[in-house]
């Protein structure tokens, strides 16, 4: 069955550092998404992503935040200068179609020290 | 704005029996759809069941089933013959209208007690 993969599963970072969270959408998707969770905390929409814009950003998603699709097959969230407020698992995922479920890959860990 | 409302942290279930899971929602919009996600301690989003907004008739999954009342804006899951395997953490989701985003409630851990 065909899946979304993200790497790395987790990823310690020093503050200020940049770090690229990667993810490969299941293959004949269009809309790719990046979610995030901080530990016990509800599931936060970031940013959405089609036709290699974005779509739609949430008021977490600043400048530090961005999104490419640097092929036919990655989806990459970069986070440019990292704040200890960044620690979160961070989700992609990617649905088939406009407004219907998304599947999601099984998360990168971010922790920022 | 939409708006998903999970107002129980916790429930707890014996091994072979039932459970539902509360969740209502706020929407001006008349199509969308809800989902219910499932998340083990592996912190992995698995989609469990979907309903579709214009759909009558409640989604059914195997052992698991919504009660859906769109008038009340009401979206509960039941579990039935609960399996050790069912503890997690449950969200409560919506996407709809113009918005590519989904809108999660704030989720509930199951336990199953053997």
């Amino acid at each position: 069955e065909p899946e979304v993969t993200q790497t790395p599963s987790h990823q310690v970072t020093q503050m200020g550092q940049e770090v690229i969270l990667r993810c490969v959408p299941i293959s004949n998707h269009l809309y790719f998404y990046w979610y995030r969770q901080i530990l016990g905390q509800k599931v936060e929409f970031l940013v959405s992503f089609y036709n290699n814009e974005i779509s739609e950003k949430s008021e977490i998603f600043d400048d530090q935040f961005s999104v490419e699709r640097p092929d036919g097959s990655n989806f990459t969230l970069k986070i440019r200068s990292t704040k200890l407020e960044d620690s979160a698992m961070y989700f992609c995922a990617s649905s088939g179609q406009w407004n219907t479920e998304a599947f999601f890959g099984q998360g990168t860990r971010l922790t920022v020290v | 704005a939409q708006t998903v409302t999970q107002s129980q942290p916790e429930m707890s279930v014996q091994e072979a029996e039932t459970v539902t899971l509360s969740c209502t929602y706020d929407t001006s919009e008349s199509d969308y759809y809800l989902f219910w996600y499932k998340q083990p301690p592996s912190r992995q989003m698995i989609l469990v069941i979907r309903q579709e907004a214009y759909k009558q008739q409640n989604a059914t999954e195997n052992r698991f089933s919504v009660n859906f009342q769109k008038a009340a804006k009401s979206f509960s899951l039941k579990i039935s013959d609960s399996q050790l395997g069912d503890a997690a953490m449950y969200f409560c989701a919506y996407i709809g209208g113009a918005n590519s985003k989904l809108t999660f409630g704030k989720g509930i851990t199951l336990s199953v007690r053997p």
